[in-house]
């Protein structure tokens, strides 16, 4: 069975700081995506990043990269210039196409919060 | 705004009742997702549909319903309601199923449920 596990449960980070948020999973199919969602206080949840398991190269957005090593099945997010708005509950998502289907899976979520 | 549409966006409604949350993807995606998060809960994953056709099922309990019509909007329906019901409804959306490349799933701003 697939699993995503977010062993932070908080952080904080001062603004301006960079900070990293640890993601690992655990699968037996060759061929995956792998996701970073964030939801602020709003609550609607937003696609931060994603990255392909079969590209090597870690994905990067911004002020948002990922270090993807998938042989320890790690897809850490960092998090450069941390600003105000980033503050948010951070989920680390998992894909497979296993069984006929994709499927989804989500980790616990890690709290964010970012310190003027 | 991620193209996914959700009404109505707040919902109070009495224990016992029935309620419907509706769900009109992104322009193109064929496939819809429906999760649950409870207060400072993760995302419980409900129910997928791809074309119209149930393709996976998660923790949605017997009082609860879904359906993919044919024009790909959806529906959730929730009935018996229990004060345990009361959460964000989300919905999302992809491209594709089986067989398709990239499936990033893209949020709608959910549905408060709040079962009094």
């Amino acid at each position: 069975a697939q699993t995503v596990t977010q062993s932070q449960p908080e952080m904080s980070v001062q603004e301006a700081e960079t900070v990293t948020l640890s993601c690992t999973y655990d699968t037996s199919e060759s061929n995956y995506y792998l996701f970073w969602y964030k939801q602020p206080p709003s609550r609607q949840m937003i696609l931060v990043i994603r990255q392909e398991a079969y590209k090597q190269q870690n994905a990067t957005e911004n002020r948002f990269s990922v270090n993807f090593q998938k042989a320890a099945k790690s897809f850490s997010l960092k998090i450069s210039d941390s600003q105000l708005g980033d503050t948010a509950m951070y989920f680390c998502a998992f894909i497979a196409y296993t069984s006929g289907t994709y499927k989804y899976i989500f980790g616990t979520g890690t709290r964010l919060k970012v310190l003027a | 705004d991620s193209g996914v549409t959700q009404t109505p966006k707040h919902l109070i409604t009495a224990t016992g009742q029935r309620v419907t949350l509706r769900c009109s993807p992104r322009s193109g995606d064929l496939s819809v997702y429906w999760y649950q998060q409870s207060l400072d809960q993760g995302l419980q994953f409900l129910i997928q549909y791809y074309n119209g056709e149930e393709r996976a099922k998660g923790n949605i309990l017997e009082r609860f319903s879904a359906q993919q019509f044919p024009d790909l909007h959806s529906e959730l329906n929730l009935s018996s309601l229990e004060l345990g019901d009361s959460a964000l409804y989300f919905c999302a959306s992809s491209v594709g199923g089986p067989g398709q490349g990239r499936n990033t799933i893209y949020f709608g701003e959910g549905s408060w449920l709040t079962v009094v």
